[in-house]
């Protein structure tokens, strides 16, 4: 069956220092997402990516965050200038066109030290 | 606002046994309605999807009343392995953007 992959699995970074959280999606989907959870909270939604640009975004998705497709499989997410608050798990998401259901990847833990 | 409301939990109940989650939402436009579980520190794993009045899937119902914008998951005969977080999702915008709720814990005892 196939699923969203994501690397790394776990990411400790200091402050200031910037990440890039890498995502392959489902290879037929077309509508991209990051989600973030931090420890203890519900899953917030960050960003949605269609084709090639970004369609929505919330009010956490600031300046300092960026997605790109740099390629036909991989989709990321870049943090500038990461701060303390950032850390939580990732979650890339990814659905086709015939549902509306998003399949999630297993997510990146960040860390800021 | 974008809300989306459940039973803060935890539920603990024994093996066998039947239980039922609640869930509200804000956006009466809304027209799919999502169960996904969540084992602890992992991803959210869609459960069961909810488009009309309901859905039943083995052990597992969902019904719907859109006129009260609520939403409820009901679980029977509870295994071991049904211990998990319980989200109540719902998307809130044509790009489906999921709101997510905080989540229903449910821990089945021997």
């Amino acid at each position: 069956e196939p699923e969203v992959t994501q690397t790394p699995s776990h990411q400790v970074t200091q402050m200031g220092q910037e990440v890039i959280l890498r995502c392959v999606p489902i290879s037929n989907h077309l509508y991209f997402y990051w989600y973030r959870q931090i420890l203890g909270q519900k899953v917030e939604f960050l960003v949605s990516f269609y084709n090639n640009e970004i369609s929505e975004k919330s009010e956490i998705f600031d300046d300092q965050f960026s997605v790109e497709r740099p390629d036909g499989s991989n989709f990321t997410l870049k943090i500038r200038s990461t701060k303390l608050e950032d850390s939580a798990m990732y979650f890339c998401a990814s659905r086709g066109v015939v549902t509306d259901t998003q399949y999630f990847g297993p997510g990146t833990r960040l860390t800021v030290l | 606002r974008k809300e989306v409301e459940q039973d803060p939990g935890p539920f603990n109940v024994p093996e066998g046994a039947t239980v039922a989650f609640n869930c509200t939402y804000s956006n009466s436009a809304s027209q799919s309605f999502f169960w996904y579980r969540q084992d602890c520190r992992k991803e959210p794993k869609l459960l069961m999807s909810v488009y009309s009045s309901g859905n039943e899937d083995g052990r597992f119902t969902a019904q719907l009343n859109r006129a009260s914008q609520y939403i409820s998951l009901l679980i029977r005969d509870s295994k071991l392995s049904d211990s998990a977080t319980y989200l109540c999702v719902v998307p809130f915008s044509g790009y489906s953007t999921l709101t997510f709720g905080k989540g229903t814990m449910l821990l089945v005892s021997p």
